[in-house]
């Protein structure tokens, strides 16, 4: 079947813009990830949805960055008024249960560059 | 405070030879582990995972990790290295209580030499 995918592959933009990135997860997966890998930073979190519960916002590094679920299926992004330090891949990843140990599946990423 | 840490940001072994790719955990609960490998351009595809059942672990193409409770270890090795194992590989945990995110070590470079 499908696997997790993710729109755009790569998104130029010059600072001060919005973007949004969105994410396909694999049907019937009730959870979704988004991740941030850059060079200075590694991988890191920043949001997860499981089904219809709150989002945990934990690991969002500024205000500037939100997203949404829309009927516990496609998310979206958005990063308002880009600075150059958010340039890095977006990752998402779905996942099929809430148990800590279930395989998450990861999209091949959003490459965002500000210019 | 819960970590992982990757000894040797990048690694060369020649084709042939043993692998050895380092990963530490810090934790004061439980852990899953996970080891992930990235391929140029692409997403993150899993190797094998730990889940507190069997301490060793097999995992695709040849992969397998020793989860070493006393060591708070999870190395992954493969007796013999292929130039298709050219890749980054990211450790990576989870934990039985607390948040549901990965938490990732910095990941290694693999290089194969031919």
């Amino acid at each position: 079947g499908a696997g997790v995918s993710q729109s755009p592959s790569n998104k130029v933009t010059e600072k001060g813009k919005d973007v949004e990135l969105r994410c396909d997860p694999i049907s019937g997966h009730t959870a979704l990830y988004w991740y941030r890998q850059s060079l200075g930073q590694g991988l890191e979190f920043l949001i997860y949805f499981q089904g219809n519960s709150a989002p945990d916002k934990s690991g969002l590094p500024s205000d500037r960055f939100s997203a949404e679920r829309t009927g516990g299926s496609v998310s979206t992004l958005t990063i308002q008024r880009t600075q150059q330090e958010d340039s890095a891949v977006y990752l998402c990843a779905s996942s099929s249960r809430l148990a800590r140990n279930n395989e998450q599946f990861f999209g091949p990423g959003t490459r965002l560059t500000v210019l | 405070a819960q970590s992982v840490t990757q000894l040797g940001s990048h690694v060369s072994v020649s084709e042939g030879a043993l692998v050895l790719l380092r990963c530490n955990y810090s934790s004061s609960v439980p852990p899953y582990l996970f080891w992930y490998v990235q391929y140029p351009n692409q997403g993150l595809q899993l190797l094998l995972k730990y889940t507190s059942a069997a301490t060793l672990v097999k995992g695709i193409n040849g992969f397998e990790a020793e989860f070493k409770k006393s060591e708070t270890s999870f190395h992954l090795t493969k007796p013999s290295a292929h130039m298709s194992d050219a890749a980054e590989y990211f450790c990576a945990v989870t934990f039985q209580t607390g948040a549901n995110n990965l938490f990732f070590g910095t990941g290694t470079r693999l290089t194969v030499i031919p």
